[in-house]
């Protein structure tokens, strides 16, 4: 069955990096099965796709916020990661990995809480 | 594709039925079109895709209809468990996944 953990710092301080891992298990990352991505959840601007990557590396990303963004693959540990430059408080939210099996998201991450501040 | 979620809140009780609706702004592929719930704390939960296929263990009390901009999820007899926010979700267009702002299904 698979699963997938997050991992990554909960504050992270304005203009920096944020970096969110997410580590898979019971599946490889170079499946061709699925598209792998990123969601976060504000109250404000409810669930946002932030961008999917596939099993090539190929990615695609939301575009407002292809300007900052970065998915990739590391299939050596079997995890993928996000990587969201200058982060303004406007990027404080619950952010979500999950895996796409054809246009909806099937597995989900338990979900990091990211706030931005200093 | 701005998908609109009707109603906000759904006030009912266990064993009544929910209709929840989802009208998006442009025609979706009935592939394309997704729910999820989510309960406090936790990460959505993917009910239905491609309009009306139940994903593995959703209960068959869930049932998912629609075509073009209008889509449905129903809930034959709700559960005490079934309390939740629902979300709509599409793909197609830019940006290439969509949301909907949600229905929460409270008790009355």
């Amino acid at each position: 069955q698979m699963h997938l953990l997050q991992s990554g710092p909960g504050l992270v301080k304005p203009s920096e990096t944020l970096t969110l891992i997410c580590s898979v298990s019971g599946e490889s990352v170079t499946t061709t099965r699925f598209f792998w991505g990123w969601i976060r959840q504000t109250p404000g601007r409810g669930l946002e796709w932030i961008g999917s990557i596939a099993h090539g590396g190929t990615s695609i990303y939301n575009p407002s916020l292809a300007s900052r963004v970065n998915i990739s693959l590391d299939t050596s540990r079997n995890q993928f990661s996000l990587k969201l430059r200058s982060v303004t408080a406007a990027d404080t939210a619950v952010y979500y990995c999950a895996n796409d099996p054809l246009a909806r998201w099937g597995v989900w991450g338990k979900g990091t809480t990211v706030t931005v501040s200093s | 594709i701005v998908l609109t979620q009707s109603p906000g809140t759904l006030s009912l009780s266990p064993g009544e039925r929910a209709t929840l609706s989802c009208r998006a702004s442009q025609t979706v592929d009935n592939s394309h079109l997704a729910w999820y719930q989510q309960k406090r704390g936790q990460a959505p939960r993917l009910l239905i895709y491609a309009t009306s296929s139940r994903d593995t263990g959703v209960p068959d009390r869930f049932a998912g209809s629609g075509s073009g901009t209008d889509f449905t999820l129903t809930v034959s007899r709700l559960e005490p468990e079934d309390f939740a926010v629902y979300y709509c979700q599409a793909l197609g267009g830019s940006p290439m996944y969509t949301f909907g702002q949600g229905t929460t299904v409270e008790i009355k």
